[in-house]
């Protein structure tokens, strides 16, 4: 089955610029399928970043459009988080995620979530 | 946005207790609707889809309920290992997904 499996920099200064990568495994992200990042802040609730087609299109939370950037790279089997101009605000565990187009529309699976923290 | 207003935001139930959990959507979303539970440290886990449906491996003592506006999920007998954070999830039309603040279900 599908698993994904978040990675990138743990440390983030503020002004700059969060990347992370979603490694897709089990399944082909070529698939009819939302990939999705959800963030959660520390002690906090989740929140939905956005979400890519594998044809290259996207959907943004409105909150985070001007400052996000969600790309996929179908020779890796992955897709990709930018986040630019950070703050401490932005510190969070990032999780990736597969959502379905019609039928199956929820989060599932999940990635294990990986927590960035913004700090100089 | 459609605003997901869940309550409580935090319960303590005794084991073999019936708890109940509730999310208001602030407009119709028919049952556009999913439950998740999260354990500390770990992601969330889906539990419930389209507002009723029970997710394959997923025990019995859960459900969910609701359409409209107004949704419930209820475990009908609590267990030591549902201590988690429960949280609704909306994908009614417009974008974006939402959720709702969360529930953390505690043994008394």
């Amino acid at each position: 089955q599908v698993q994904l499996q978040e990675s990138g920099p743990g440390l983030v200064k503020p002004s700059g610029t969060l990347s992370l990568i979603c490694a897709v495994s089990g399944g082909s992200i070529s698939k009819s399928n939302w990939w999705t990042w959800v963030r959660q802040p520390p002690g906090k609730g989740l929140e939905w970043i956005g979400e890519i087609y594998y044809s290259g299109s996207t959907n943004y939370n409105p909150s985070l459009r001007s400052r996000v950037t969600i790309s996929v790279d179908k020779s890796k089997n992955q897709f990709s988080l930018k986040l630019n101009s950070v703050t401490a605000a932005d510190t969070a565990v990032y999780y990736c995620a597969r959502r379905g187009v019609i039928d199956d529309n929820w989060f599932d699976p999940w990635g294990q979530g990986t927590l960035v923290t913004v700090s100089s | 946005d459609i605003q997901m207003t869940q309550s409580p935001s935090s319960l303590s139930a005794s084991v073999g207790d019936r708890v109940t959990i509730t999310c208001q959507a602030s407009q119709d979303i028919t049952n556009y609707l999913n439950w998740y539970q999260q354990k500390p440290g770990k992601a969330p886990k889906l539990l419930i889809y389209d507002a009723s449906n029970l997710e394959t491996g997923v025990p019995s003592r859960f459900s969910g309920s609701g359409s409209g506006t107004d949704f419930t999920f209820t475990i009908s007998s609590l267990q030591p290992e549902d201590i988690a954070t429960y949280y609704c999830q909306q994908y009614g039309n417009p974008l974006p997904l939402t959720f709702g603040g969360g529930t953390k279900v505690e043994i008394k």
